[in-house]
């Protein structure tokens, strides 16, 4: 059974800084999700990891994928208040029929001027 | 607004009541999910739908909850005889593939605000 495990599960950091979460799951995975969620609003898709050694950027943020060591990495590079949020990562079962995501337990990310 | 859309956004509730939550997906979306989430943990697949068929339920899915999606458009959730342990928050999503593809890499959801239920 596919479990997916984050960390750390709060992190606190100062503007202009950077920092890592981790991702790591349990048994073989083809997609690796990253998600985003404010207080009390919807999940924002950030990143479809796809393929081993995928990386993808986006503004301050860049995920990348690991499938050997069944890790991903979300890095923060010079960290701003706007980037406080929870962030999750998600992984499909191998040869999952169903995008049926499971989901690691969030990462609370607090960026302090 | 074009997005998912869920309703009630909260919802409180006496335990041993039936409650109802309704998502209408991102229009022409043939695929709908129901998630739920506690409080400090990622969010927990109960369900989804292709079309207006039921295709997977979680064992999370007791007897007390049914989904359903009459039109292939909306879709309810109802819990019955609520119980304190259900109190959560209920994510809804909906992406859209094409038709002969059953094992989507690209699949995209997205997903709606979510109903926060309280049995109190």
């Amino acid at each position: 059974e596919l479990k997916v495990e984050q960390n750390p599960l709060f992190l606190s950091m100062q503007e202009g800084k950077n920092y890592t979460i981790y991702c790591n799951y349990s048994t073989t995975s083809d997609r690796l999700y990253w998600y985003r969620q404010d207080p009390g609003k919807s999940l924002e898709s950030l990143f479809v990891l796809l393929s081993n050694g995928a990386v993808k950027q986006e503004g301050r943020l860049m995920a990348s994928l690991d499938t050997k060591a069944r890790l991903s990495t979300l890095h923060i590079t010079a960290a701003v208040h706007d980037l406080s949020a929870t962030y999750f990562c998600a992984a499909v079962p191998y040869g999952g029929a169903t995008n049926k995501l499971i989901f690691g337990t969030g990462t609370l990310l607090a960026v302090q001027p | 607004d074009t997005g998912v859309s869920q309703d009630p956004r909260h919802k409180i509730t006496k335990r041993g009541q039936n409650v109802t939550f309704r998502c209408d997906p991102i229009s022409e979306h043939n695929r709908l999910y129901w998630y739920r989430q506690t409080l400090g943990q990622g969010p927990e697949f109960l369900t989804y739908f292709q079309n207006e068929a039921q295709l997977e339920k979680s064992r999370l899915l007791s007897d007390r909850f049914s989904a359903e999606r009459p039109k292939g458009s909306f879709s309810t959730l109802e819990i019955q005889r609520t119980e304190q342990g259900d109190s959560a928050m209920y994510l809804c999503a909906s992406s859209r593939i094409a038709g002969g593809d059953v094992m989507p890499h690209n699949e995209k959801l997205f997903f709606g605000s979510g109903t926060q239920l309280s049995v109190l």
